[in-house]
This record gives structure tokens, sequence and C-alpha cells, in this order.
């Protein structure tokens, strides 16, 4: 059973481009929540899709989008990138019909804005 | 929103045990998870309570007391894999979770 994937694993911009993240979640999970982790913080919620809308949302600005598929699977789009935006973007899923409707975490996407 | 408070970091040594502190303030209150994070890799699910009391899972064990905004992990017998950053997060009635920083926990020979 595969875990959450995401891709890519690494990635270099420049400011003022954009990004596109992509996540697939774990077999059976039906929401996916995406994160930014900068160094030595904890992650912070950019926001949560579920039925292909999103439900939540976090305090980041309208650069941060998203997207989410017929197969849960999801993206998430950063516009007019800032050096500030240099961070690991963690995707996590979960099942709304889970016991402790736990997240799962994916490797991660390290974005390194020059 | 939430304001989830951990120490910095912890030392201790191989085979002790090692207690994490975590406070929280919540507006709405829907569960306390424990993570682990290993350096360069992502969270992994230890614990959850919703309830007042300790939940044990092997050497990992946690506790919650909701009218004291206050949960703690506790780590026995310590191994030096259990050398990683542990995160405190809550859960509000809107689901979202808010995570604190992290407990960077050292394990020592």
């Amino acid at each position: 059973d595969a875990g959450v994937t995401q891709s890519p694993t690494h990635l270099i911009k420049t400011r003022g481009q954009q990004v596109t993240l992509r996540c697939s979640p774990k077999s059976g999970h039906d929401t996916v929540s995406w994160y930014q982790q900068a160094l030595g913080q904890g992650p912070q919620f950019i926001f949560q899709y579920y039925e292909e809308e999103e439900r939540q949302r976090g305090n980041f600005p309208d650069r941060f989008s998203g997207h989410q598929f017929p197969n849960y699977s999801s993206e998430l789009n950063v516009n007019a990138l800032l050096l500030g935006d240099s961070a690991l973007y963690l995707c996590a899923s979960s099942s709304q019909g889970a016991l402790y409707n736990e997240q799962f975490f994916g490797p991660g996407t390290r974005l390194t804005v020059l | 929103g939430q304001n989830i408070d951990q120490p910095t970091e912890m030392t201790a040594t191989e085979g002790a045990i090692v207690q994490i502190n975590c406070t929280y303030q919540t507006s709405g209150f829907n569960g306390l998870f424990w993570y682990q994070q290993h350096a360069g890799e992502a969270p992994t699910f230890l614990s959850y309570n919703v309830l007042d009391g300790l939940e044990e899972k092997g050497r990992f064990s946690s506790f919650l007391s909701r009218s004291k905004g206050y949960s703690y992990l506790l780590l026995k017998e310590l191994q030096m894999k259990d050398s990683a950053s542990y995160l405190c997060a809550g859960r509000g009635n809107d689901y979202k979770l808010s995570f604190g920083a992290g407990t960077t926990v050292t394990v020592r020979a």
C-alpha cells in the first residue's frame, strides 16, 4: 500500500516565478491538506481539500492556490514567488471516515527561491 | 485559531525517560496529536488524545488535561533512534491542525 507521495522532491525557482507541487494521497483517503514548514518550525496549515473543494484555509495570501482532482490527488500552486516562500511543503492525507481522522504526511517538496 | 507551546530542546541519556510538555489555547477543541519528525523527513503520527487521561502505546504514552489545556508525551527506555523533533498539534472544531514549533530531543549514549 503506497503512502502519500509528492513530486518533485526538490525544486529551485527564482523570485517572481510560479510553481506547482503535486500530491497523491494514501489509498482510501479522500482529504488532502497542505502545509508549509520553514526550517526549525512546525508545519503551518495552508489549506485543505475535500470533495474537490477548498474546505479550510490558513493565513496564506491568494498567491497560494490549489486544486483537488476526482481521484483525490491534489496540486498546490504558488504565484509570484518570494524569497520567504522557501520551505518544505508537506502534503497530508486523511479519511473522513477514520476513527481519529489522523493525517498521514508525504515526504515533502523542498522549494528554494533564489 | 490555536496557540501551541512546547519546549525547544531536550537532551536525555539512552535508556532514560523524557517528558515533553505542551500547552495549548484553543477556540474549540477536537483533539491533540503528537507527531515525530526525523531531520529531513515527514512527520509520522504517534498519538491522539481527545479525552482526559493517559494513552499508552508501547514505549510512548500521551496525556491530556482539557481543563488545563495541557498535554505531555512520555518517551520511555530511550533509544538513539528516538532522537528527532516531536510536534504537538491541536485540532479545533474546524478540523484545522495547528502545530507547535517542535521539541528537538537528543539522545546521548
